[in-house]
């Protein structure tokens, strides 16, 4: 079944309020990595964690990787229409042969302006 | 993503027939994956290949076949056993080492007539 788990699989918000999205694992992650799927397009890279307790920022765009490496959080701060998409968490999980990437199931932001 | 390529953009399968969706990429990348994506869900994966004349099965290989020749293209053939096939078809590709950022084409969209 599926190990990489997202929450919430949708939101819509106002444009300019805040936005997380949560992804949790049954499994320890060497690394989780972070997409976005415009309507129509295809996943884009947009960020890796891989320390513990690891955050990092992109303009409004907060990534977190939790103590335990068995979860992480995207929060946005002040939405726009521009952020409209999906998001994906995708794990790295120890162990797993050939190092693959599971993903989640990815939480749809929708934007009001 | 500019490295990908995927074709065609839309593809139509009748009933009974095998289609293949072609996947190439100029980026030197040793790994390459297939995904599918049904409306509003996550990606899961069809099969994978980490080096030219090897690929292995991912979550969802059934009624799925690929081949890698080289290590530019990952053609993936949907058969007639693959009862639902109509999905986003994702390819992608990457970097070799430890952290498998991935790399996406812009995905071929598959319809049954």
């Amino acid at each position: 079944g599926q190990q990489v788990m997202q929450i919430p699989q949708y939101q819509h918000v106002q444009e300019g309020e805040d936005f997380t999205t949560y992804c949790n694992s049954s499994t320890t992650l060497s690394n989780i990595q972070w997409y976005k799927q415009r309507p129509g397009g295809h996943p884009v890279f947009l960020i890796q964690l891989v320390k513990s307790g690891e955050v990092k920022k992109q303009k409004r765009l907060t990534f977190q990787f939790g103590e335990a490496k068995k979860n992480s959080s995207l929060h946005i701060t002040a939405t726009q229409t521009t952020d409209v998409g999906t998001y994906f968490c995708a794990g790295n999980i120890r162990d797993n042969a050939g190092n693959m990437l599971t993903f989640g199931g990815g939480t749809r932001l929708m934007v009001k302006p | 993503d500019g490295g990908i390529t995927q074709s065609p953009k839309y593809l139509f399968r009748k009933e009974g027939q095998n289609v293949t969706l072609s996947c190439e990429q100029n980026l030197n990348h040793d790994a390459m994956y297939w995904y599918r994506q049904d409306p509003g869900q996550g990606l899961r994966l069809i099969y994978y290949s980490q080096i030219v004349n090897d690929f292995q099965k991912g979550d969802i290989a059934e009624g799925y076949s690929v081949s890698r020749e080289k290590k530019e293209s990952f053609p993936l053939t949907v058969t007639s056993a693959q009862k639902n096939p109509t999905a986003f078809y994702l390819c992608a590709s990457s970097i070799p080492g430890a952290v498998k950022t991935q790399y996406f084409g812009p995905g071929t969209r598959l319809l049954v007539l």
